[in-house]
């Protein structure tokens, strides 16, 4: 799994509800992110983290939120699901400079 | 706007062919450009990444070529195999945090 639990695995939200997408890595890293990767598009920079108490907008952060209290975990919030938010989710993390990205199986996240 | 420009979208090769997968960038702040492969169900995995200071690298069957005052940079498969099936993305990154990626190409290798 590379170092890094994602969870769930999969999940279908209805419109308005919130979720925490969870991401654990356990490799001590202190670089972490969050992808979505929708078809034909590749993969977009939700929001990312170089350390414990910081994070990063990344290309796409907009309806979503980030915290990373520890090195280890790095929870993705969805406020108020919107159908354009249906897409795969990747957790990664990263160390050496510069960081190799290790990803996780990621989260399939359907709004309807 | 798409930072990283990545073709063809799709690529089918015959086993034993040259794959090549081209990648256009605009940002000159850009200093390492990894290419990743996909399976599917999986995350992407780190293949090959290069410097924007060597002219190409090669692992293996792998070889990135880059062009610096061009802005571009290339994958190539040599003797691609039907277990090389599988998407690849490039991707650009800056001081090594804020990493973007190409579209990515879907490529299959025919038996």
């Amino acid at each position: 799994n590379a170092g890094v639990t994602q969870t769930p695995k999969f999940r279908i939200l209805k419109i308005g509800q919130s979720m925490t997408l969870q991401c654990a890595q356990d490799m001590n890293h202190n670089y972490m992110y969050w992808y979505r990767q929708d078809p034909g598009m590749g993969l977009k920079l939700i929001y990312y983290s170089v350390g414990a108490g910081i994070t990063d907008k990344g290309e796409v952060p907009n309806g979503y939120n980030v915290s990373r209290s520890t090195t280890e975990y790095f929870p993705l919030r969805l406020e108020l699901a919107a159908p354009s938010q249906t897409s795969v989710y990747f957790c990664a993390h990263g160390a050496g400079e510069p960081p190799e990205a290790f990803f996780g199986q990621g989260t399939r996240l359907t709004v309807v | 706007q798409q930072q990283v420009k990545q073709s063809p979208q799709s690529l089918i090769v015959q086993k034993g062919g040259i794959s090549i997968i081209n990648c256009a960038y605009e940002n000159t702040a850009f200093d390492y450009f990894p290419w990743y492969q996909q399976f599917p169900g999986k995350g992407p995995a780190l293949l090959i990444a290069i410097r924007p200071d060597v002219s190409e690298k090669k692992e293996g069957r792998f070889t990135i070529s880059f062009n610096k005052s061009a802005k571009q940079f290339s994958l190539h498969i040599m003797d691609s195999q039907p277990g090389d099936s599988a998407t690849y993305f490039c991707a650009a990154q800056i001081r090594g945090d804020d990493m973007r990626f190409g579209a990515g190409t879907r490529l299959t290798v025919k038996p």
